[in-house]
């Protein structure tokens, strides 16, 4: 069973306020995913790390910033949330070939 | 590139009906197969997977078989019951690439 949470699990919230997403887990996997799911249901990469200090961009171009300072911990960050950003965010962590999700935070911006 | 390419749904089925959900692929390498299932309100969870040719992934009553020949990897499942009502993924682990591909995701429907 893989251990890996994310709070909040529900946000609502208005435009313009700055919010922070978390993500942690307890594999001590290095490999750390973001992804943005719509209600199409399809998921989009936005941000992905491979360790410590290690943080890239998804496929899918993201206002949001992520960062990584200890290995168990990827929050993601939107420094001014829009209505655009309303979604479902599932975070991801990875080790071989296998990737564990969390629960996900569906965020709604009014 | 890679890529996945599944079956579009919605799909609704009676319970004990047998399922099928269609997953092809294109690969530059020799890639791993999974498929992941999400149910109302939660992450995805993986449901079976399967690393090389010929492999049957197995879990929970559903099967996948790795079918280089074919370059596909279908879910099957004999008997659904309500509870498998989910959205379901198809998706590939290729060597050397740290990104899985994903399907667009099926959601599957079963009514009493």
């Amino acid at each position: 069973e893989a251990d890996i949470y994310q709070t909040p699990r529900y946000l609502v919230i208005g435009t313009g306020k700055k919010i922070t997403l978390e993500c942690s887990q307890t594999m001590g996997h290095d490999k750390m995913y973001w992804y943005q799911q719509d209600p199409g249901m399809e998921l989009h990469l936005i941000h992905y790390s491979y360790g410590v200090n290690s943080t890239e961009k998804g496929d899918l171009s993201s206002e949001s910033t992520v960062s990584r300072i200890r290995t168990e911990h990827f929050p993601l960050t939107l420094e001014s949330a829009r209505p655009s950003h309303t979604s479902q965010y599932l975070c991801a962590s990875r080790v071989y070939n296998e990737q564990f999700f969390g629960p996900g935070t569906r965020l709604t911006v009014l | 590139g890679d890529s996945v390419t599944q079956m579009e749904g919605p799909v609704t089925l009676s319970e004990e009906a047998f399922l099928t959900i269609n997953c092809t692929y294109t690969a530059t390498g020799y890639p791993s197969l999974f498929w992941y299932v999400q149910y109302p309100g939660e992450g995805l969870q993986l449901l079976l997977k399967a690393t090389k040719a010929d492999d049957k992934g197995s879990n929970k009553g559903f099967e996948a078989t790795y079918r280089k020949e074919t370059t596909s990897f279908h879910l099957e499942k004999g008997s659904v019951q309500v509870s498998d009502s989910a959205v379901y993924f198809c998706a590939l682990a290729d060597f050397g690439n740290e990104k899985l591909t994903f399907g667009t995701g099926t959601r599957l429907t079963i009514i009493p």
